[in-house]
């Protein structure tokens, strides 16, 4: 099974900020790599798909990037609406693992 | 509008079965790959399994900790994903989200998730 690394586990960052959490699979897994935004209570919400697909509806500030075993999401100017725990995902091979998360705190 | 609305949680004694429903609406049901994934109380994601299309072959695949355990099926007359899950495990406890694939396998639409605590 291909296992998937975040970091940091959590950060705390101001609005405004420029934020990026990086992801790290065990195997190469080509651009199979997705993001998703969960926030307290709620369900995930797809960010990012193939490493750097921006989901329908999802804003600009939010890009990512990477491909083999190395990828990052990034947050060009952190908002309020922004706080919430980021979950990578391969979607290379079963099972579709996915990252411990990352919780983006308000400082 | 995608909806997914899941129900059937609950508590359930270790050793004992369950049977969860996503009913789905706001899209062509039968055309599309379904998964469920689960949230432990830790917060830790893990997909469960998923389900390819029926004219696909109704193709089914889960994680090794379910295998053997748990079953999806879906009916696309009534438009109800299933995952019926037997000998439970405290360590099932979790919520469990219903989701939908597009075409490059990320997990674009998700239900609000059911509760299901296995405990004596």
């Amino acid at each position: 099974d291909i296992q998937m690394t975040q970091s940091p586990s959590s950060l705390s960052a101001s609005v405004g900020d420029r934020v990026t959490i990086t992801c790290r699979a065990s195997q190469s897994i080509s651009t199979y790599l997705n993001w998703y935004q969960q926030k307290p209570g709620k369900a995930p919400k797809l960010l990012i798909y193939t490493a750097s697909s921006l989901q329908s509806g999802v804003p600009s500030r939010f890009s990512g990037s990477g491909s083999g075993t190395d990828f990052t999401l990034s947050i060009s100017s952190l908002q309020p609406a922004d706080f919430a725990t980021y979950y990578c995902q391969q979607s290379y091979s079963n099972p579709y693992s996915f990252g411990q998360g990352t919780k983006v705190e308000i400082k | 509008e995608v909806q997914l609305v899941e129900s059937g949680g609950g508590l359930v004694k270790p050793g004992g079965s369950l049977r969860l429903s996503c009913a789905a609406s706001g899209f062509t049901f039968s055309n599309v790959w379904m998964s469920w994934v689960r949230q432990t109380p830790g917060k830790r994601l893990e997909w469960v399994g998923r389900i390819t299309t029926l004219t696909g072959g109704g193709t089914t695949d889960y994680a090794a900790p379910v295998k053997g355990r748990f079953i999806i099926s879906r009916d696309d007359s009534k438009n109800i994903l299933y995952l019926q899950m037997n000998s439970l495990k405290t360590e099932d406890t979790a919520v469990y989200f219903c989701t939908t694939y597009n075409r490059y396998n990320a997990l674009d639409f998700w239900g609000q998730g059911t509760m299901v605590t296995v405990s004596s």
